[in-house]
């Protein structure tokens, strides 16, 4: 069965620095992984996903994610935070033998201070 | 403009009365799907569906119906709400579910009050 854990509920940095956004995994199977943002009183946009090729994935707006099968994670990163990062990101898993099916993780809320 | 549209974007209602929440894509999409999102939950699947005509039980069924008579549209049915489905709602779609790596493109939502 497959499960995605976020690790922070909640993640404050100042614009200009760096972002971290963790990410961890199950699935008995090569996962397909991506990660979702939601900004306030919006729908959910694709930022990026892995499907099995290269580990390290670049999205849309400089976010990046790293697959690391050793550590069960996908977490998300940018060098430089941007006010325009604040948003809710959403973790998530499926499985190419459970097709059907997408997990979504509980969501991180960034925040960007000035 | 390729996009999922919802409405109503806003609803508050009475419990047991009848409501149904549309969903539409421009995009020739096979995959549908409808999401609650609760605080601190995340998303949860509602119901899906393959095809027309073809839809199953996601992981929050109980209290929604859900019908694709046509590939495009997917409404969200609530026969008698009650409080506890307050909630906020999406819809979205994909070209295919095969492979579980289909990007999923997200309505707008919907924002559900059952007093």
């Amino acid at each position: 069965a497959q499960s995605v854990t976020q690790l922070d509920s909640h993640v404050s940095v100042s614009e200009g620095t760096p972002v971290l956004l963790r990410c961890n995994y199950s699935s008995s199977y090569s996962p397909s992984l991506f990660w979702y943002v939601q900004h306030p009183n919006k729908g959910l946009q694709l930022l990026l996903k892995y499907t099995s090729a290269a580990t390290l994935v670049k999205g849309i707006n400089g976010f990046e994610a790293e697959f690391k099968k050793s550590e069960t994670s996908f977490h998300l990163t940018k060098p430089s935070a941007h006010m325009s990062d604040a948003a809710e990101y959403f973790c998530v898993v499926s499985s190419p033998y459970n097709t059907d099916k997408l997990i979504f993780g509980t969501g991180t809320r960034l925040q960007v201070f000035p | 403009e390729a996009q999922v549209t919802q409405n109503p974007r806003y609803l508050i209602t009475v419990t047991g009365k009848k409501l149904t929440v549309t969903c539409s894509q421009n995009m020739n999409h096979e995959y549908m799907s409808w999401y609650r999102q609760d605080p601190g939950l995340g998303l949860r699947q509602i119901y899906y569906s393959m095809n027309v005509e073809v839809t199953d039980k996601g992981d929050v069924p109980e209290g929604y119906k859900v019908s694709r008579k046509e590939k495009r549209n997917f409404p969200l049915i609530l026969e008698s709400p009650s409080p506890n489905q307050t909630s906020l709602y999406f819809c979205a779609s994909s070209l295919s579910i095969a492979g579980g790596s289909d990007t999923q493109y997200f309505g707008p939502g919907t924002r559900l009050t059952v007093l």
